[in-house]
């Protein structure tokens, strides 16, 4: 059974700098969610997909961070103009929609912004 | 505001002691509960849930937890922890009404030999 995977698992950037990150969730899960975690805190929820449709966006989710999932399978998320307060470990969970739904993390993204 | 609470935010014991994590949370209406373990160069991985029924679930690895609804707690047990239980632990809440998870800061477990 195969986990969620992200790419890259780290990348180093220079402020002002795009950067973009991609998900790719457990097969056939319908439901695709991006978390932020910064040192010493729990991870943070940015935004979710049911399908393509992303349906709901945190107020952490700022003008320069876009995230799409075209076809309802892997997503993206991108960071334009990156700052250093942008470095974290971002998070991609997926799950199938009914029942117990649960969410199930793959193993992160971690951003340096220098 | 919604909120999740973990209490012990560094805890060590020794092999064989008994562990236990608190975890509140702030909400109105109905929750979903979860622990999530984070070990040392791993991803969250999910170790137990709670979505109703009886409040006392049990999880990987001998963990259990019981939902006192009255008191707002989701704690995280287990009678005799491992080195290898070694791990940041996560309590999140779900909600009904949304579909985000609310997670604690964490509690990072050390275990000794």
């Amino acid at each position: 059974d195969t986990g969620v995977s992200q790419d890259p698992r780290h990348k180093i950037t220079k402020r002002g700098q795009n950067v973009t990150f991609r998900c790719d969730p457990i097969s056939e899960h319908n439901r695709l969610y991006w978390y932020r975690q910064t040192l010493g805190q729990g991870p943070e929820f940015l935004t979710y997909f049911q399908n393509e449709a992303q349906l709901e966006k945190s107020r952490l989710l700022s003008d320069r961070f876009s995230a799409e999932r075209p076809k309802g399978s892997f997503s993206t998320l991108e960071i334009q103009r990156t700052e250093q307060g942008d470095s974290a470990m971002y998070l991609c969970a997926s799950s199938l929609v009914g029942g117990e739904e649960t969410q199930y993390f793959g193993p992160g993204t971690r951003l340096l912004v220098l | 505001a919604q909120s999740v609470s973990q209490h012990n935010h560094h805890v060590i014991l020794s092999e064989a002691a008994s562990l236990e994590l608190g975890c509140n949370y702030s909400y109105g209406g109905t929750v979903n509960l979860f622990w999530y373990v984070q070990y040392p160069g791993q991803h969250l991985q999910l170790l137990l849930k709670y979505f109703s029924g009886d409040p006392l679930v049990k999880g990987i690895k001998g963990f259990e937890a019981e939902f006192i609804k009255s008191k707002f707690s989701f704690n995280l047990r287990k009678p005799s922890v491992q080195w290898s239980d070694t791990a940041e632990y996560f309590c999140a809440v779900g909600s009904n009404s949304g579909y985000a998870l609310n997670f604690g800061k964490g509690t990072s477990l050390l275990v000794t030999p």
